[in-house]
């Protein structure tokens, strides 16, 4: 079955560093996202990513996040200047459009 | 605006007994509900989706879950917890005119000996 890879599955920034979190979504996807999950609560969204450019983003998704898919493949999301808060589990979603969503395993970004 | 309210945080059963995980939505149309499980340091897993078709829906597992308009519910069932059902579920509500889903705050299904 078509999984969703995301790489690194942990990773520990120090505060202020850029960050990077990886994702390769399923090949015949069309639609891409992010969401992210605190530590005990809730996942929320963060951004949608179709045709090449940004269709929706939440008020989380500030200037200090921005996303790409520089060649084709793969999906990323960089976060320039990192924050405690931002301490969360990250997921990475493709979808054909048709609200069938996969769901990758995360990375888990630990800001110190 | 679309929203999840899933009424328990946590539900204890023992192993054999039937499972209940309850969850109401809130939407302004015609919605996609889903159920996803997030085992330990894991991924969400899709368990099922509601999509406008048939009311009842099976998924994998021996999970299924039902549709409510009149009652804004969609609840997960299952006849007989097993000890790996043990995890995280999450009611996850889709407006048919957004992608972007909404994920209630989870119950976390514990299965005892």
């Amino acid at each position: 079955e078509p999984e969703v890879t995301q790489t690194p599955s942990h990773q520990v920034t120090q505060m202020g560093q850029e960050v990077i979190l990886r994702c390769v979504p399923i090949s015949n996807h069309l639609y891409f996202y992010w969401y992210r999950q605190i530590l005990g609560q809730k996942v929320e969204f963060l951004v949608s990513f179709y045709n090449n450019e940004i269709s929706e983003k939440s008020e989380i998704f500030d200037d200090q996040f921005s996303v790409e898919r520089p060649d084709g493949s793969n999906f990323t999301l960089k976060i320039r200047s990192t924050k405690l808060e931002d301490s969360a589990m990250y997921f990475c979603a493709s979808s054909t459009g048709a609200r069938g969503y996969t769901f990758g395993s995360g990375t888990r970004l630990t800001v110190v | 605006a679309q929203s999840v309210t899933q009424l328990d945080s946590h539900v204890s059963v023992s192993e054999g007994t039937p499972v209940l995980l309850r969850c109401n939505y809130s939407s302004s149309y015609s919605p996609s509900l889903f159920w996803y499980v997030q085992h330990p340091n894991k991924g969400l897993q899709l368990l099922l989706k509601y999509t406008s078709a048939a009311t009842l829906v099976k998924g994998i597992n021996g999970f299924e879950a039902e549709f409510k308009k009149s009652e804004t519910s969609f609840h997960l069932t299952k006849p007989s917890a097993h000890m790996s059902d043990a995890a995280e579920y999450f009611c996850v509500v889709s407006e048919t005119r957004y992608s972007t889903l909404t994920f209630g705050k989870g119950t976390m299904l514990l299965v005892s000996p």
